[in-house]
């Protein structure tokens, strides 16, 4: 089935580690995304990307890093300047980026917690 | 400032009610309009596109009013199942070109 997939579901971040978040879609899409939610708060953005090997930052991309080697992957990196970073973090994808018709679909999220 | 403005509720609406909430924005550029549901610790996903002439699909239908610059979501005959929150995304006029409201808790009481 096509899809988005995110992994791990759940994530532990010890003090003055960087983390990695996966995600890898099969879905063709030329564009994808990535998110934070807080409890109660709406999605803010924090790195999207157009096209292979080029990415933007978003509204929130301060202590995040990422890369875009391939088409199908679009890792998240919560480094240790990140000093809240317990959330639940969302990738999305759609087919282009400024294709205004096409919606965004997302992949199940990843909780990331401090211990 | 792009901005898109939600009633966070929680709407308490008994099964088998009709229910609407609207979702103004404010950026007059935008192009697209979406209404996603998101259930508690999910993902958000999509509920149904908003087209400028209106459109329906079973109980849900979806308005776009650009002169007052807002979109609506009537729910008739909700279910239980219909209790979520609805994101209202909308897109086009920037670089990131996406825009989601924070949501509106809909829940339906038996």
């Amino acid at each position: 089935d096509g899809g988005i997939t995110q992994s791990p579901k759940y994530l532990f971040r010890k003090e003055g580690q960087n983390v990695t978040l996966s995600c890898e879609q099969n879905l063709n899409h030329d564009a994808m995304y990535w998110y934070r939610q807080d409890p109660g708060q709406g999605l803010r953005l924090i790195y999207y990307s157009q096209i292979v090997n080029d990415f933007q930052k978003g509204d929130i991309a301060e202590g995040y890093s990422v890369s875009r080697e391939k088409k199908e992957s679009f890792p998240l990196t919560v480094t240790s300047a990140q000093k809240n970073p317990t959330a639940f973090y969302l990738c999305a994808s759609s087919i282009e980026q400024g294709a205004y018709n096409q919606p965004q679909h997302f992949g199940d999220g990843t909780r990331l917690s401090i211990l | 400032r792009k901005e898109v403005e939600q009633d966070p509720g929680p709407f308490n609406v008994p099964e088998g009610a009709t229910v609407a909430f609207n979702c103004t924005y404010s950026n007059s550029a935008s192009q697209s309009f979406f209404w996603y549901r998101q259930d508690c610790r999910k993902e958000p996903k999509l509920l149904m596109s908003v087209y400028s002439s209106g459109n329906e699909d079973g109980r849900f239908t979806a308005q776009l009013n650009r002169a007052s610059q807002y979109i609506s979501l009537l729910i008739r005959d909700s279910k239980l199942s219909d209790s979520a929150t609805y994101l209202c995304v909308v897109t086009g006029g920037g670089a990131d070109g996406l825009t989601f409201g924070k949501g509106t808790h809909l829940i339906i009481q038996p």
